[in-house]
């Protein structure tokens, strides 16, 4: 089974850039899909097909993957950008996978 | 504006079979670009697919569940659902009902219902 692996935990300052990664084999040759998670609340999807933005998505978030690595970048951080985000990507139509999530905190 | 709304017990006795349904509403379930799906999310932890339902009937399971869960569609209440059966206190979770693209992406996604696997 496909695995994605993400690191537990982000800080960053107000103002600067948080770069969140989501590692898998190849994972350059899927397209990842990016959710935003704020407590007590469903995921919303931020980035999709590894570098669209959803309407309503600001540009200061960006989504680039090549290699083994996915990154999704949010510029500018803000408080209201705190929140668990989540790389997901479709291997085949019986494997949907999820990695486990980055917990981004603004300091 | 299309919605999707989770429903069903929130307390399942262990061994017994747990039941949500997803009403659709704002737009159809029947679509040739999506898939209707199931995710979980146990308490403190990450996101699982669970399957997915084409409206028409295909199904696609996750390996690890695929012995317990059936998901079917209903076009005529634009809804669908998640049975699984046998369950654990491992199946306490929160539930979420999503839409789902040809490719994975999820862009609609209900509020999610808090399930409880009991003795």
């Amino acid at each position: 089974s496909y695995v994605l692996t993400q690191a537990p935990s982000v800080s960053v300052a107000p103002g600067q850039a948080a770069s969140i990664t989501c590692g898998g084999n190849n994972i350059g040759n899927y397209n990842v899909h990016w959710y935003q998670q704020k407590p007590g609340q469903a995921p919303v999807l931020v980035v999709y097909n590894s570098r669209e933005r959803p309407s309503g998505i600001p540009d200061r978030v960006s989504g680039f993957n090549s290699g083994n690595t996915a990154t999704l970048t949010i510029n500018s951080v803000e408080a209201g950008d705190e929140a668990d985000y989540y790389c997901q990507l479709w291997v085949s139509t019986s494997d949907v996978v999820f990695g486990g999530g980055t917990q981004l905190t603004v300091l | 504006q299309l919605q999707l709304e989770e429903s069903g017990p929130g307390l399942v006795k262990s061994s017994e079979t747990l039941s949500l349904t997803c009403t659709v509403s704002g737009g159809s379930i029947i679509s040739n670009n999506h898939y209707w799906g199931w995710i979980r999310q146990p308490p403190g932890k990450g996101l699982e697919w669970i399957g997915h339902v084409y409206y028409s009937g295909p199904t696609y399971y996750k390996s690890s569940l695929k012995s317990r869960v059936i998901i079917s569609a209903d076009m005529s209440k634009n809804q669908f659902s998640l049975k699984l059966s046998s369950v654990t206190a491992a199946d306490t979770a929160v539930y979420y009902c999503g839409r789902m693209g040809s490719n994975g992406l999820m862009d609609v996604w209900g509020r999610g219902t808090r399930v409880s696997a009991s003795s």
